[in-house]
């Protein structure tokens, strides 16, 4: 898991409630990303982020929220708009620079809806 | 576009044996290719990655992969097979200039005793 962690491990929502996951990564990486896992159906990109002040929908944006006000801090806001956000999220984070392109990944957070 | 395919959703090996999880792409382009592992409740690991050169990638915890352009796979391979390899493995793959990248559905390795 590296230099990426997220909080919190475990997370609970009622319905109708929003929720911010944190990320943070201290490899000075550049660019991060935001995925939802999903039993049998591998990972999919919600938000990522190549730079400050700047990011892009994923596959499967609707319903969710991001900001990236500082390099190392890229969290993620599941609104009361996600229909289904009980999931397991993952954040990572690569350098954009040469060969050193690999995605890192934190340990994720898992979120249930009551 | 750019997908991939990880067609056995379950490999069962026994220990000592070697094993392969198997894996095809599609990209535009040159692609760069990775493996990676998840145990239970954690985060993916990376494995290995192929971005050119030698078509044989070696990888963590004696892990390997075979690039092979012509029939679009990167298979990833180990000789000897351990129970503690019992996990989700995931193939990814992205095409050069593009940070995006495209995950398979995950082949669950199982090595028994």
């Amino acid at each position: 898991d590296g230099g990426i962690t997220q909080s919190p491990k475990y997370l609970f929502r009622k319905e109708g409630q929003n929720v911010t996951l944190s990320c943070e990564q201290n490899l000075n990486h550049d660019a991060m990303y935001w995925y939802r896992q999903d039993p049998g159906q591998g990972l999919r990109l919600i938000y990522y982020s190549q730079i400050v002040n700047d990011f892009q929908k994923g596959d499967i944006a609707e319903g969710y929220s991001v900001s990236r006000e500082k390099k190392e801090s890229f969290p993620l806001t599941v609104t009361s708009a996600q229909k289904n956000p009980t999931a397991f999220y993952l954040c990572a984070s690569n350098s954009m620079r040469g060969s050193q392109d690999t995605q890192y990944f934190g340990p994720g957070t898992r979120l249930t809806v009551l | 576009a750019q997908s991939v395919a990880q067609p056995e959703d379950q490999v069962n090996v026994a220990e000592g044996n070697p094993l392969t999880v198997k894996c095809t792409y599609s990209v535009s382009g040159n692609p760069y290719l990775f493996w990676y592992v998840q145990y239970p409740n954690r985060g993916l690991q990376f494995l290995l990655k192929y971005i050119t050169g030698d078509n044989l990638v070696k990888g963590s915890y004696g892990f390997e992969a075979e690039f092979n352009k012509s029939q679009t796979s990167f298979h990833l391979k180990k000789p000897s097979a351990l129970v503690s390899d019992s996990a989700l493995y995931f193939c990814a793959v992205r095409s050069r200039g593009f940070q995006k990248l495209v995950f398979g559905t995950g082949t669950r390795l199982l090595v028994s005793p």
